[in-house]
C-alpha cells in the first residue's frame, strides 16, 4: 500500500536551516507529482510547494518563495524540503502529499504522510 | 490568491443526523475543489474530487456537489467515525488553497 514517511523535523533558531525528507513506498513514485503542506498548531491546512515527477517544474506558495526549495530523487523514492531563513510563523506540521491525477488532469492530494513536525523558537 | 470561506466553523449534531458543510469562493474554480477529512493526530483523507467524485474506498453517505463559487459537502447520516474536521480546497489556480475548515462535533 501507497505509504509516505516523512522526517527531519526538529527545533531550529529563527534564521536557521532544515531539510525535510520523505520516503515513499507502495507505488511507481518516479510516475506522480508530489508536494508538501503545512499546518501550524491548532490550525488549517497551507499547501507550500509542489514538484512534476521528473523535477520539471516547481512551484512555491508566496510565505515561502525564495526561502524553500523542494526536490525529489526518483531513485531513491524520495522527495525533500529544504527550509532556509526559518521564521517563527514557519512552526508547524509539515506534510509530504502525493499529487495524483484523478483524470484528465484533475490533480488532488490522495495520500498524505503522518508529518513532522517543525518548531522555529529562540 | 483564491480564498475559500467555509461554514459554519462548527456543526454539532448526534449519529444518525444529516451533516450540511458549505465552502465558498472568492472567484469561480469551476468544479475543481476537494473535500478532505481529517480526525485528530492524524493526516486529511481525500473524500470528494471534482467537487462531487467520491474518492476510492469512500462511503457512498458522502456527497459532494456545486460548482463556480458555491459548493456543498453533504454526510447524510452521521456514523459515530465522521465526527472530525472538514476542508475544502481548490485546484483552479496557483495558489492551491484550503478553506479554514469545518469541524463536525457531538
Amino acid at each position: 500500500q501507497v505509504q509516505l514517511v516523512e522526517s527531519g523535523g526538529g527545533l531550529v533558531k529563527p534564521g536557521g536551516s532544515l531539510r525535510l525528507s520523505c520516503a515513499a513506498s507502495g507505488f511507481t513514485f518516479r510516475d506522480y507529482y508530489m508536494s508538501w503542506i503545512r499546518q501550524a498548531p491548532g490550525k488549517g491546512l497551507e499547501w507550500v510547494s509542489y514538484i512534476t515527477s521528473s523535477s520539471s517544474s516547481t512551484n512555491y506558495a508566496d510565505s515561502v518563495k525564495g526561502r524553500f526549495a523542494i526536490s525529489r530523487d526518483n531513485a531513491k523514492n524520495s522527495l525533500y524540503l529544504q527550509m532556509n531563513s526559518l521564521r517563527a510563523e514557519d512552526t508547524a506540521v509539515y506534510y509530504c502529499a502525493r499529487y495524483s491525477d484523478h483524470g484528465s488532469g484533475s490533480y488532488y492530494f490522495d495520500h498524505w504522510g503522518q508529518g513532522t513536525l517543525v518548531t522555529v523558537s529562540s | 490568491e483564491i480564498v475559500l470561506t467555509q461554514s459554519p466553523a462548527t456543526l454539532s449534531l448526534s449519529p444518525g443526523e444529516r451533516a450540511t458543510l458549505s465552502c465558498r469562493a472568492s472567484q469561480s474554480v469551476s468544479s475543481y475543489l476537494a473535500w478532505y477529512q481529517q480526525k485528530p493526530g492524524q493526516a486529511p483523507r481525500l473524500l470528494i474530487f471534482d467537487a462531487s467524485n467520491r474518492a476510492l474506498g469512500i462511503p457512498a453517505r458522502f456527497s459532494g456537489s456545486g460548482s463556480g463559487t458555491d459548493f456543498t459537502l453533504t454526510i447524510s447520516s452521521l456514523e459515530p467515525e465522521d465526527f472530525a474536521v472538514y476542508y475544502c480546497h481548490q485546484r483552479s489556480n496557483w495558489p492551491l488553497t484550503f478553506g479554514g475548515g469545518t469541524k463536525v462535533e457531538i
